[in-house]
């Protein structure tokens, strides 16, 4: 079945340094992909949605200086935390779907924790 | 705005026990129901999935009705075993909205 990979899994920085999270759809071509943040014992909350060769669309709430999202390919969605400070120490998860696969059709990666020191 | 309630964790089971993961939901118009299971070190997975109400979606064992008159999508499974260890997210999606999520419950069973 279709599979979704975030690399790293897990992240250890510096406060005001910058971290980049990928995502990467590895036997289909996403073109939209999306990005969600979870806090402990919290919903997942959807960040941003990106759509391929496209300007990501962002939640309310959600600094797009901050987070920045490049979705440059097919199979490829990053996100980076820009000057990462302790309060942005989260679980973040990407999921990813295709056009062909219908409305409701998400694959999501494993998730990449971030802490921030 | 949409929203999705869900029991707290974690469930602790003993194998071959009954299972109940209480969901129940606020909406405007009228959802897609979801049941997502994350087992360790994976993303999540589509478990089941209900469209209209009174629909029910099953897989592996697990089932769950979608209820209007409750508001509720309530994940059952009679007999539990060590493998269904994992977290369970409920969620609902309007139209072609973003999901939303309830916050997770964990499952722990044991032998």
């Amino acid at each position: 079945g279709a599979v979704v990979s975030q690399h790293p899994s897990w992240v250890i920085c510096k406060s005001g340094t910058s971290v980049k999270i990928e995502c990467r759809s590895l036997d289909f071509q996403a073109t939209t992909m999306f990005w969600y943040r979870q806090f402990p014992k919290q919903s997942l909350m959807l960040m941003a949605t990106s759509n391929e060769g496209s300007k990501a669309t962002y939640e309310q709430g959600v600094e797009k200086d901050k987070f920045l999202i490049n979705h440059a390919s097919l199979t490829l969605s990053t996100l980076t935390v820009t000057s990462a400070h302790p309060e942005d120490s989260s679980f973040y998860i990407c999921s990813a779907t295709s056009s062909g696969s219908g409305a409701n059709v998400l694959t999501f990666g494993a998730g990449s924790r971030l802490t921030v020191l | 705005g949409d929203s999705v309630t869900q029991m707290e964790g974690p469930v602790t089971l003993s194998e071959e026990a009954f299972l109940t993961i209480n969901c129940t939901y606020t909406a405007t118009g009228y959802p897609s129901l979801f049941w997502y299971v994350q087992y360790p070190g994976e993303g999540l997975q589509l478990l089941l999935k209900a469209t209209k109400a009174d629909d029910k979606g099953s897989n592996k064992g697990f089932e769950a009705t979608y209820r209007k008159e409750t508001t509720s999508f309530h994940l059952e499974k009679g007999s539990v075993q060590v493998s269904d260890s994992a977290v369970y997210f409920c969620a609902l999606r309007s139209g072609f909205q973003k999901l939303v999520f309830g916050t997770g419950t964990r499952l722990l069973v044991s032998p």
